[in-house]
C-alpha cells in the first residue's frame, strides 16, 4: 500500500530551465512534507520541506507546493543545474498513534538529470 | 559536527544467517531510525529508537530488532536472512521525535543474502 507516490520514474531537463517533480499521497493525517536528494553511494540528504498549514516554501533555486485537496506536492527548481541531476524522493511525515514515533513514508523516487 | 556513519559499508550472508549492521547518531541527536530500501523503492521505516527504547515500528516482522546505546549510537539485527533481505539499510538521526523533525542519513550498508 504505497501511501506516496511518484509517477514518474524519470525526468531529463535542459540547464537552464525548469524541473518540476511531482508527488502524490493518500492518507490525510500527513503533517509535514520533504523532498529528499540522493547521489549514488550516498545516503538521501535533506533538501526542502513544507508543513501541512502552509501552500508554499521557498529556499533559493528550490520551492515546495503543496496543494492539500488535491494531496498533490510538486518540488520546482530554477535554474536547473546539472549538479542537480540525482534521484529525488519525496517524504511525508505522520505521529504514529500509540508510540508517538516520527514514521516517514517515502516514494519511491524520480531521477533528475539535467543536461547541459 | 560529525555526521551519521554506518558500517560495514557492504555486506554479503548466505539465506539463515544472523547480520548486526551499526550506526552512530549525529552529533546531538538522540533518536535513531532504521530505513530498508529495496532495489527500485523508496525507504521502509524499520523501528525508531529514542533514549534506548523502541518506539515505533514499522511493518516489519520480529526477526528484525535494534539496540541504542547510551551515546545513542546503534545497531540493527537481522536474524534468519532471507533473500528479500537484500536492500540498501539506511540509519537515520535526528533531535526529538516531532513531525516535523529532518532526518539525517547514513550512506547505508548494502547487504547481499545469497
Amino acid at each position: 500500500d504505497q501511501q506516496v507516490k511518484q509517477n514518474s520514474p524519470s525526468l531529463s531537463v535542459q540547464e537552464g530551465r525548469i524541473s518540476i517533480l511531482n508527488c502524490d499521497y493518500t492518507n490525510s493525517m500527513f503533517d509535514y512534507f520533504l523532498w529528499y536528494k540522493k547521489y549514488p553511494a550516498e545516503g538521501p540528504t535533506f533538501l526542502i520541506s513544507i508543513s501541512s498549514i502552509k501552500d508554499k516554501n521557498e529556499d533559493g533555486r528550490f520551492t515546495v507546493f503543496l496543494n492539500k485537496s488535491a494531496k498533490h506536492l510538486s518540488l520546482h527548481i530554477v535554474p536547473s543545474q546539472p549538479g542537480d541531476s540525482a534521484v529525488y524522493f519525496c517524504a511525508a511525515s505522520a505521529r504514529m498513534r500509540q508510540t508517538g514515533a516520527n514514521n516517514l513514508f517515502f516514494g519511491t523516487g524520480t531521477r533528475l538529470t539535467v543536461i547541459p | 559536527e560529525t555526521g551519521v556513519t554506518q558500517s560495514p559499508t557492504h555486506l554479503i550472508k548466505t539465506r539463515g544467517q544472523q547480520v548486526t549492521l551499526r550506526c552512530s547518531s549525529q552529533s546531538g541527536h538522540n533518536t535513531v531510525s532504521w530505513y530498508q530500501q529495496a532495489l527500485g523503492q523508496g525507504p521502509q521505516f524499520i523501528f525508531q529508537y529514542y533514549r534506548e527504547e523502541e518506539n515505533g515500528r514499522g511493518n516489519f516482522p520480529p526477526r528484525f530488532s535494534g539496540l541504542q546505546f547510551p551515546n545513542y549510537s546503534s545497531e540493527l539485527n537481522v536474524n534468519a536472512l532471507e533473500l528479500d533481505d537484500s536492500a540498501l539499510y539506511l540509519c537515520a538521526s535526528s533531535f526529538g521525535q516531532g513531525t516535523n523533525e529532518k532526518l539525517f542519513f547514513g550512506s547505508g550498508t548494502q547487504l547481499s543474502v545469497l
